[in-house]
């Protein structure tokens, strides 16, 4: 049931882009992108919800595709500040009100 | 305001002993979610609380764990007869549950329990 997230890591320069894909095999209902750096609590990006709602994140984006149950975190002239480790969660259609998070992906930036 | 908080921060013990683990979530925020983090590794969905009660424990590892909440209030996680496999951080998130509108989680600092 645990999402599926790719790449498990990536290492990057400053000013660069980069993708994180998140998958399920259960239909969602919705998909929520959080930022957790080291020794740290996790920290909310993102919400993508079925039907196209989006509540997030000025300087990340995200898309949310429904058929595919996919989404995919988008990263653009990363900064220092967004090393960090990202997870997915996601809520199934079946609105059990659980998120059940992915092992998460580690970026990190080089200056 | 203030956001969610988590006593103790440290907690070691001896293989054998019960512990408890507090969460006071941020005021009027109904939904109440523990999680299990070993080191390195994801987030392991323990139990969801909407209000008082439980609707899912189907995370909690054996029937040496359980969880209770005073309303919507603070929840305490407690392991029996603690093994080391125990060993985690245990991260306590609230949210204010709304129907089709989507919510965000708010986490805690997390309790990081050895078990020796």
């Amino acid at each position: 049931q645990q999402p599926v997230q790719s790449p498990q890591a990536v290492i990057l320069r400053e000013g660069e882009d980069a993708v994180i894909n998140c998958s399920s095999s259960k239909a969602l209902y919705s998909v929520h992108w959080y930022r957790q750096k080291h020794g740290e609590a996790p920290v909310f990006l993102m919400i993508l919800l079925k039907g196209g709602e989006q509540k997030g994140h000025d300087k990340i984006s995200a898309s949310f595709n429904e058929k595919k149950q996919q989404s995919s975190l988008y990263l653009t002239a990363s900064q220092l500040s967004y090393s960090g480790t990202y997870f997915c969660g996601t809520e199934y259609m079946n609105r059990d009100d659980k998120i059940i998070f992915g092992k998460g992906t580690r970026l990190h930036i080089l200056p | 305001g203030a956001g969610v908080s988590q006593s103790p921060s440290n907690k070691v013990t001896e293989k054998g002993k019960d512990v408890e683990l507090r969460c006071d979530p941020i005021s009027g925020h109904t939904a109440l979610y523990w999680y299990r983090q070993r080191l390195g590794q994801g987030l392991e969905f323990l139990i969801y609380f909407q209000g008082n009660s439980a609707p899912d424990k189907s995370g909690l590892p054996s029937d040496r764990f359980s969880a209770e909440r005073t309303g919507e209030s603070v929840s305490t996680l407690t392991i029996q007869r603690t093994q080391q496999e125990d060993s985690a951080v245990y991260l306590c998130a609230s949210s204010q549950r709304q129907f089709s509108v989507g919510y965000e989680q708010y986490f805690g600092p997390g309790t990081r329990l050895t078990v020796t």
